[in-house]
């Protein structure tokens, strides 16, 4: 069972530099979640979409970019990569938000921005 | 301000004890309190999610509790394995509809020693 699957799951970025990090789910999940976990503290939500062709912002959006093509997939871009974005990067996803519905998450990308 | 607070920092245990973990909050309305755990360069994957009107749920030899009065949750392992050692995360959903942003704690770090 592959659950969700990220890729790449290390990189190091140059200052300026973009790239995109990849997430698909194989659940048929409505909604899908990017995150971010800096050392020592709690994940922040950056991005969500509650289906295809929806997204919205979460609490920490600036300097990145979704988009939700297809129910699987929920790319996160990073244009002009700055060192406050290196961090450990995680999408996860859920059939809905009810109380019953946990959130299944990614092994996570590993950024370092130099 | 939503805010999610886990005691101790962190734990060391001999295999084969007990352990408790804290977590309080201020999320209000609440609606469903979660424990992850999440392994050192993994993804958290779901231990247990209560609503408003349970106070104890167990998985295993994981056991939580809620006082949504006193705004508690703790987290307690029986019989602890090396497998354990981790990082343990409380997450709070308020109440809302559609979906509404999760409050994660920054985590309980867990180590089993034999």
């Amino acid at each position: 069972n592959a659950g969700v699957t990220q890729t790449p799951k290390f990189r190091i970025l140059k200052i300026g530099q973009s790239m995109t990090l990849q997430c698909t789910q194989d659940m048929n999940h409505n909604y899908m979640y990017w995150y971010r976990q800096d050392p020592g503290m709690g994940l922040k939500l950056i991005y969500y979409s509650v289906g295809a062709g929806i997204t919205d912002k979460g609490e920490v959006p600036n300097g990145y970019n979704v988009s939700r093509s297809t129910t699987e997939d929920f790319p996160l871009r990073l244009e002009l990569a700055a060192p406050s974005q290196t961090s450990v990067y995680f999408c996860a996803s859920s059939y809905g938000t009810g109380s019953n519905q946990p959130q299944h998450f990614g092994d996570g990308t590993r950024l370092s921005i130099l | 301000k939503n805010q999610v607070e886990q005691s101790p920092q962190s734990l060391i245990i001999l295999e084969g004890k007990n352990c408790t973990l804290q977590c309080n909050y201020t999320v209000s309305p609440f609606s469903n309190l979660r424990w992850y755990k999440q392994d050192t360069g993994r993804g958290p994957v779901s231990l247990t999610i209560m609503t408003f009107s349970e106070n104890t749920k167990s998985n295993g030899r994981y056991t939580a509790t809620l006082d949504a009065d006193t705004k508690q949750s703790s987290l307690h392992i029986t019989a602890s394995q090396l497998s354990d050692s981790a990082s343990y995360i409380c997450v709070v959903s308020p109440e809302a509809t559609g979906y509404s942003t999760l409050t994660f704690g920054k985590g309980t770090m867990l180590l089993v020693s034999p």
